[in-house]
């Protein structure tokens, strides 16, 4: 069964300052994985997804994710932080040739001034 | 192009009552997906539709929910009889036609809907 483990409930940064949120999947197969940010009220949008092409993912509003094989993780990262980026991560993953997303269980991010 | 619309945003039943949720998947789409996300928890995918069909419903609970996506009109995603733990948030996502064999098609979110069961 297709899997993601978010490793940080919450995490906080100063603006200003680099973002690192976790993320290590489990897949029988050659997984999609992709980062969602949900802002308060609002609908997800897709940052960025990983479909077995580049490992290195860059994605919207400065992100970007590795996806790293040996260590079956799928972490995001920015390199400096900006108010606008509080909000909810979901790292998902989904089986090759399904339609099904399979979500972690999110990482808020909190920015402080 | 407007994005995927949800209605109503939020959504209040006593237990016992129907709950009725839409979705208006965005133009083009033929895809639709519904997913429930409880309270401090991750999205869990219910179900898969194209018009007029279920393809994947592995995600429904057995009993009290249905959903089915017209040929005119929008996804219904519906709870008879509704109790305290069905409160959570209903999103909708949509798709376009799907690119076989394993090509993604990103799938757009809608604003959810938050069902509160009294």
């Amino acid at each position: 069964a297709q899997s993601v483990t978010q490793l940080d409930s919450h995490v906080s940064v100063s603006e200003g300052t680099p973002v690192l949120l976790r993320c290590n999947y489990s897949s029988s197969y050659s997984p999609s994985l992709f980062w969602y940010v949900q802002h308060p009220n609002k609908g997800l949008q897709l940052l960025l997804k990983y479909t077995s092409a580049a490992t290195l993912v860059k994605g919207i509003n400065g992100f970007e994710a590795e996806f790293k094989k040996s260590e079956t993780s799928f972490h995001l990262t920015k390199p400096s932080a900006h108010m606008s980026d509080a909000a909810e991560y979901f790292c998902v993953v989904s089986p090759t040739g399904f339609q099904k997303l399979v979500f972690g269980t999110g990482t808020r991010l909190l920015v402080s001034p | 192009n407007a994005g995927v619309m949800q209605n109503p945003r939020h959504l209040v039943r006593r237990r016992g009552q129907e709950a009725r949720l839409r979705c208006s998947p965005m133009k083009g789409h033929s895809h639709v997906y519904w997913y429930r996300q409880l309270p401090e928890e991750g999205l869990k995918f219910m179900v898969y539709l194209q018009k007029e069909n279920i393809i994947d419903e592995s995600g429904m609970p057995k009993e009290r929910f249905s959903a089915e996506f017209p040929k005119e009109g929008p996804s219904i995603l519906r709870i008879q009889q509704v109790v305290r733990g069905d409160s959570a948030a209903y999103f909708c996502a949509s798709s376009p036609s799907r690119t076989y064999p394993s090509s993604y098609n990103e799938q757009f979110f809608g604003p959810g809907t938050r069902l509160t069961v009294l």
